[in-house]
């Protein structure tokens, strides 16, 4: 069976510093891995992937998540934080032909 | 291209109806899934269908809730005899078939369910 975990229901950092948002997944086959941002009353818009191949991945918006298998891990950061990165953010595991299971989100509050 | 669709985007139902969700996928996807979120909460998984298929319904209520996505047409979540625990944002998702580029899902903009 799959999940994830995200690590801090809500996350805030002032603008200018890093983010690092916090992704613990389970998966017994190789998974694949996704970052989704959320911005109120809309849908997922995906941020990032990992499939196969290289361990750091990057995103749109700066953003950029590195899979490692030995931790379990997949954490999102970001060097810098912008006032518009305020959202939920989600990341989810799947294996091939699976439903994609989602961590509960983590809240992101950028201060000025 | 157009993205997911989802209709209607804001749905009020008096307690014992039916409502209705309805999805249509990105051009060229066979494969959609449905999740609810509450408010201040995560996407829970609902159930996952191809054409004429349900793959995986593992997170359906076992009552009142069905789901189909027929050859034709949209996928439709149906909800009977509707009940105040029901008021949620219907999300759905849709992906192609196979292979590393196929593997996210794309997600409409969600249906706000509120039941009175």
């Amino acid at each position: 069976a799959q999940s994830v975990t995200q690590l801090g229901s809500h996350v805030s950092v002032s603008e200018g510093a890093l983010v690092l948002l916090r992704c613990n997944y389970s998966s017994s086959v190789p998974p694949y891995l996704f970052w989704y941002v959320q911005y109120p009353n809309q849908g997922l818009q995906l941020l990032l992937k990992y499939t196969t191949g290289a361990t750091l991945v990057k995103g749109i918006n700066g953003f950029e998540a590195e899979f490692k298998k030995s931790e379990t891990s997949f954490h999102l950061t970001k060097p810098s934080a912008h006032m518009s990165d305020a959202a939920e953010y989600f990341c989810a595991v799947r294996s091939s032909a699976s439903k994609i299971i989602f961590g509960s989100g983590t809240r992101l509050s950028i201060r000025p | 291209n157009a993205g997911v669709m989802q209709n209607p985007r804001h749905l009020v139902r008096r307690r014992g109806q039916e409502a209705r969700l309805r999805c249509s996928p990105m051009k060229g996807h066979s494969h959609v899934y449905w999740y609810r979120q509450l408010p201040e909460e995560g996407l829970k998984f609902m159930v996952y269908l191809q054409k004429e298929n349900i793959i995986d319904e593992s997170g359906m209520p076992k009552e009142r809730f069905s789901a189909e996505f027929p050859k034709e047409g949209p996928s439709i979540l149906r909800i009977q005899q509707v009940v105040r625990g029901d008021s949620a944002a219907y999300f759905c998702a849709s992906s192609g078939t196979g292979g590393v580029q196929n593997t996210e899902a794309f997600f409409g903009q969600g249906t706000r369910l509120t039941v009175v």
